[in-house]
């Protein structure tokens, strides 16, 4: 079946550096791909898409130049948390769409928690 | 806008229990409605999916109809058991696909 592998899947960092955390289709080929991020006990929000070879869409309220996001091949996106501060700890998942055109499935990553001392 | 409506958590059960959890909708068209579960410190994975009205989903014993009428797709099993314990998510997904809309997520507990 389709994986979505996330890595790191956890990480520790000091305010003010930055964190890349990867996105990778394992045994497909991702056309789109979606950045959620969870807060602790709660729902996921989504981020932004990813679509490969264009630039991401941001949901409002998302800081694009905060989170970069590049989607340069069909197998892979990364998304960047640039000058991290503390209030960006939190569990970032991706999620890749799968099967065609107007798929209708999509397979999530186990997920990246990033801590910002 | 589409939006996802959970019954609040936690919800505890004991072992054997049946269980409920409640997930109504609001979508123009026909979307297509998913159960996620969470595992504490993982992600998100698919328990099951109806993709049109009156379809039902089921998995591991976990079942949800597709209800347009009440627009609704409660989350159903007979008989739970401890390593059922997670976050589960009912989310929608528009016709012709693009991202899902999540619920706030119900927290389920099963006591031994």
């Amino acid at each position: 079946g389709a994986v979505v592998s996330q890595h790191p899947s956890w990480v520790i960092c000091k305010s003010g550096t930055s964190v890349k955390i990867e996105c990778r289709s394992l045994d497909f080929q991702a056309t789109t791909m979606f950045w959620y991020r969870q807060f602790p006990k709660q729902s996921l929000m989504l981020m932004a898409t990813s679509n490969e070879g264009s630039k991401a869409t941001y949901e409002q309220g998302v800081e694009k130049d905060k989170f970069l996001i590049n989607h340069a091949s069909l197998t892979l996106s990364t998304l960047t948390v640039t000058s991290a501060h503390p209030e960006d700890s939190s569990f970032y998942i991706c999620s890749a769409s799968w099967g065609g055109t107007g798929a209708n499935v999509l397979t999530f990553g186990a997920g990246s928690r990033l801590t910002v001392l | 806008g589409d939006s996802v409506t959970q019954m609040e958590g936690p919800v505890t059960l004991s072992e054997e229990a049946f269980l409920t959890i409640n997930c109504t909708y609001t979508a123009t068209g026909y979307p297509s409605l998913f159960w996620y579960v969470q595992y504490p410190g993982e992600g998100l994975q698919l328990l099951l999916k109806a993709t049109k009205a009156d379809d039902k989903g089921s998995n591991k014993g976990f079942e949800a109809t597709y209800r347009k009428e009440t627009t609704s797709f409660h989350l159903e099993k007979g008989s739970v058991q401890v390593s059922d314990s997670a976050v589960y998510f009912c989310a929608l997904r528009r016709q012709g696909g693009g991202k899902l809309i999540f619920g706030q997520g119900t927290e389920l507990s099963v006591k031994p």
